[in-house]
């Protein structure tokens, strides 16, 4: 089945500032990659996603970028802000099984 | 926002009781995923349906669980004797079909605690 990498487990960022994580990922059939943000003691949240016909995709502060040659998929919150501290996931659609995920990221926004 | 309804949010048991939770689909999916995720994050993927046929399940789920979504009437995940090991976040996804890129709302979730 399909294996999500994801890095780094941990995120410490300065307010404002920008903080990227990446993903990758193995079966190469895989076409749907979203995101999903989970805050303590609450459901994972989706934020954003991008389909495999797309390499870019952008929503007010999320940027995420795709590259199906090196199966590779990343998210970068840019001027971070105290709100974004969270666990993050990436994952990946498999066929049979819905979506595979990351690990996760717990991203840490300070002053 | 998720339109996926879980019940209950929060479940505690002892060991060797059953624990059944239950999720209302959104309006019009015919297809309905369960996950786990463990308190190291971890999502395990435990079985899905559509309509009201399984679709794929993991061998634990076959042997421990009791799962089902009758028309109708709540998809339901059922442990028969809970164990430590269970205590988890059960996460119930609904879409309009597998395979091709679908997105999964998840519903609220059920916090299971098995002491």
């Amino acid at each position: 089945g399909e294996q999500v990498e994801q890095l780094p487990s941990i995120l410490r960022v300065q307010e404002g500032s920008s903080a990227s994580i990446n993903c990758s990922y193995e079966d190469s059939a895989s076409n749907y990659f979203p995101w999903y943000k989970q805050e303590p003691g609450e459901n994972p949240k989706l934020i954003i996603d991008i389909r495999s016909n797309m390499e870019r995709k952008q929503i007010q502060e999320l940027i995420v970028l795709l590259d199906k040659k090196a199966k590779r998929f990343s998210l970068h919150i840019t001027d971070t802000q105290p709100g974004d501290s969270a666990m993050y996931f990436c994952a990946a659609s498999n066929y049979a099984q819905g979506l595979t995920f990351g690990l996760g990221t717990r991203v840490s926004v300070f002053p | 926002n998720s339109k996926v309804i879980q019940t209950p949010r929060y479940l505690v048991k002892g060991q060797g009781q059953k624990a059944k939770m239950r999720c209302i689909p959104e309006k019009g999916h015919p297809v309905v995923f369960w996950y786990q995720q463990n308190k190291n994050n971890e999502f395990k993927f435990l079985i899905n349906f559509q309509n009201q046929e399984v679709l794929q399940q993991i061998d634990m789920t076959e042997k421990r669980f009791s799962a089902e979504c009758p028309s109708n009437s709540p998809c339901s995940l059922e442990i028969q004797s809970s164990e430590a090991g269970d205590s988890a976040l059960y996460l119930c996804a609904s879409s309009l079909e597998t395979g091709s890129a679908e997105t999964l709302y998840f519903g609220s979730g059920t916090r299971l605690t098995v002491l």
